[in-house]
């Protein structure tokens, strides 16, 4: 089955740039997204399609997506930017949607 | 606006089985592919089912088939998913989830609030 791998944790300054990465087997071959899930609350897209933000994404929220890993990058991190973090491609060779495994993204 | 509210979950033993409801508003739920993710106490986001809107293209993760099903019934703008032979690991919050694009892309927009399921004798 198609895996993608997520550091656990970062921790940032409010200011600072956050980069999260989403690490998985040619994952520049396919589309990643990224939600953002804050606390007893549903998950949000940030990014699709690598790099496009939705309406209402702050402008700080971009992408990237070559080779094996895709790059979540916050710029002039806020406080209200903390929660987990999750990528999500479609594995069209198994036919299933997969998600990363999530960051928590702590700004301090 | 898009209204996903899921229904249906609660407590059950082992082996026993539930069905969720998915009840969807503001949009053509009939031409959006639509799924099933859950979330286990403190883990992280789980895949579980998806089905194109004719329903002519369902998959499952692996852990599910043969237990779980995935359905609807666009006269009703209503997803299900029937789940048998449950266990433990099956307890989690599960959301309905929308797809993104027609075509399906299988990514996903708009999320319902969830609801629990508990296994456990």
């Amino acid at each position: 089955s198609y895996e993608m791998t997520q550091p656990p944790s970062l921790s940032v300054s409010p200011g600072q740039t956050a980069s999260i990465t989403c690490s998985g087997e040619k994952l520049g071959d396919k589309y990643v997204c990224w939600y953002l899930q804050k606390p007893g609350q549903s998950p949000v897209v940030v990014i699709y399609e690598d790099n496009k933000r939705p309406s209402g994404i702050p402008e700080r929220f971009s992408g990237s997506n070559s080779g094996n890993t895709a790059t979540l990058t916050i710029s002039g991190t806020q406080a209200l930017d903390e929660g987990d973090y999750y990528c999500q491609a479609w594995d069209s060779g198994t036919a299933h949607a997969v998600f990363g495994g999530g960051t928590k993204l702590t700004v301090l | 606006e898009v209204r996903l509210l899921e229904s249906g979950g609660g407590l059950v033993q082992p082996g026993g089985s539930l069905r969720l409801s998915c009840a969807a508003s503001g949009f053509t739920f009939r031409t959006y592919a639509m799924n099933w993710v859950r979330q286990a106490p403190g883990k992280g986001l789980e895949w579980v089912s998806g089905m194109t809107g004719s329903g002519g293209n369902i998959y499952h993760t692996d852990s599910v088939k043969g237990r779980f099903t995935i359905s609807r019934d666009n006269s009703k703008n209503t997803l299900y998913l029937e789940m048998n032979n449950l266990r433990p690991e099956d307890t989690a919050l599960y959301y309905c989830a929308k797809d993104a694009e027609v075509p399906a892309a299988w990514r996903f927009d708009s999320w319902g609030p969830g609801t629990q399921v508990i296994v456990s004798a």
